[in-house]
């Protein structure tokens, strides 16, 4: 199957730093990548999905302006959490897929990235 | 919200077949059946996916009752590797790959 990877895995900030996740489709073409949170012990819940070139959509409740989401090419994506605090400590994934094909829109996720704010 | 139910958590036996239910009995005639499990600290795999009729692939099966009411993931010979948390999504195909995870069914494979 395709490859995302994600940049960093793990990474511990300060609070009030801002923190920046990458996520990249290594063999295809992402037209559009999600980013999910989960907070442990819990489900994963999806914060936006991203379309190359435009701008994020966002799902209820998520502070567009606090995360901070790029998609500026068919490969990459980025996650800025800015002005981070410790509730913003969590597992950020992202997944990616290309709509172009038309059989089904199968999701290829991200290893993950571990954030702690301290 | 997530439009499927599953039981919080299963053992099965290592060796033995593992059968995941999942209950979605307000899925709609274009929403297929898909699931992905998660193994500890990773992001979730695909599992297999379908729409009315059952699916078998290297991984599982996918058993899907006549009136898609519900359905059940097997894993034919459950290895320790199997240990993780499933989840059974239903969606629209072309609604740009949107995927709602719900609460999951950890499973434990013992030996």
């Amino acid at each position: 199957g395709a490859v995302v990877s994600q940049h960093p895995s793990r990474v511990i900030c300060k609070s009030g730093t801002s923190v920046k996740i990458e996520c990249r489709s290594l063999d295809f073409q992402a037209t559009t990548m999600f980013w999910y949170r989960q907070f442990p012990k819990q489900s994963l819940m999806l914060m936006a999905t991203s379309n190359e070139g435009s701008k994020a959509t966002y799902e209820q409740g998520v502070e567009k302006d606090k995360f901070l989401i790029n998609h500026a090419s068919l490969t990459l994506s980025t996650l800025t959490v800015t002005s981070a605090h410790p509730e913003d400590s969590s597992f950020y994934i992202c997944s990616a897929s290309d709509p172009r094909d038309g059989t089904y829109n199968e999701q290829f996720f991200g290893p993950g990235t571990r954030l702690t704010v301290l | 919200d997530a439009k499927t139910t599953q039981p919080p958590s299963m053992d099965c036996a290592e060796g033995r077949a593992a059968n995941l239910p999942c209950n979605h009995s307000t899925i709609s005639g274009n929403e297929y059946v898909y699931w992905y499990r998660q193994i500890h600290s990773q992001g979730p795999q695909y599992i297999i996916h379908g729409l009315k009729n059952n699916e078998t692939n290297e991984m599982a099966s996918l058993i899907i009752t006549e009136d898609r009411k519900s359905s059940t993931l097997i894993l034919p010979h459950a290895t320790l590797r199997d240990t993780a948390v499933y989840y059974c999504i239903v969606r629209v195909n072309n609604q740009g790959g949107k995927l709602i995870f719900g609460q999951g069914t950890e499973l434990s494979v013992k030996p």
